[in-house]
């Protein structure tokens, strides 16, 4: 079946250690986003890629970086990670067009010590 | 850039009644409305959609309506249940992306 996958689905790491997230699809669709949600708060998006562009959100910390080397694949970086970066991550995807339905990945919750 | 407003942020209803969700959004450009439910430590789930060229769209118990000269759209669940119980977020696209709703945490009491 055509999805999204995240992993790990459970990441704990430590104050100030880099963590990498990762999210793969079989949609082949070419924009794919990632989203922090914290415990009962809307999903927030941090950035997104259209194809190769990288498109930031404004008040998106310097702390998140990401990576997309191929249409499937895309990575969130957080270089250094404090107490309130730990949250559920959410990637989605979606095909560019006039009605976008975005399919979102499992998520992955991230703990930091 | 688009703002998107949801009310109310609880809601508790009686197993069997109906159930209504209220979102306004700010840029007239939107023109995609998707609903996702989402359960405790899982992923938002799409349930329902509507697009700017239609006024109405019903799926079984489910139902969402657009103004978009008011900038609303409503969420209706009719004939509640406690699987119906989680919280829902409305949202709507700005370009490419999508600014979604606070939510509104819905119980449904057996």
């Amino acid at each position: 079946d055509a999805m999204v996958i995240q992993n790990p689905r459970y990441q704990v790491t430590q104050f100030g250690k880099p963590v990498t997230l990762s999210c793969s699809q079989t949609l082949n669709h070419n924009v794919m986003y990632w989203y922090q949600q914290k415990s009962s708060q809307a999903p927030k998006l941090l950035f997104h890629y259209y194809d190769k562009d990288f498109n930031n959100e404004a008040d998106t910390p310097d702390n998140f970086q990401s990576r997309r080397p191929n249409t499937s694949f895309c990575f969130l970086d957080i270089r250094s990670p404090g107490l309130g970066d730990a949250a559920m991550y959410l990637c989605a995807t979606s095909n560019s067009g006039f009605y976008n339905e975005q399919f979102f990945g499992p998520g992955t919750r991230l703990t930091v010590l | 850039g688009e703002n998107v407003e949801q009310h109310p942020s609880t809601l508790s209803v009686q197993e069997g009644d109906s159930a209504v969700i209220k979102c306004t959004y700010s840029d007239s450009a939107s023109n995609y409305f998707p609903w996702y439910k989402q359960e405790l430590g899982k992923r938002p789930q799409l349930i329902i959609d509507i697009r700017s060229n239609v006024g109405e769209k019903k799926d079984q118990r489910i139902a969402v309506t657009l103004n978009k000269t008011a900038k609303h759209f409503s969420l209706h669940i009719t004939e509640t249940q406690p699987e119906d119980s989680a919280v829902y977020f409305c949202a709507a696209n700005y370009g490419q992306n999508f600014v979604f709703g606070p939510g509104t945490r819905l119980s449904v009491l057996p």
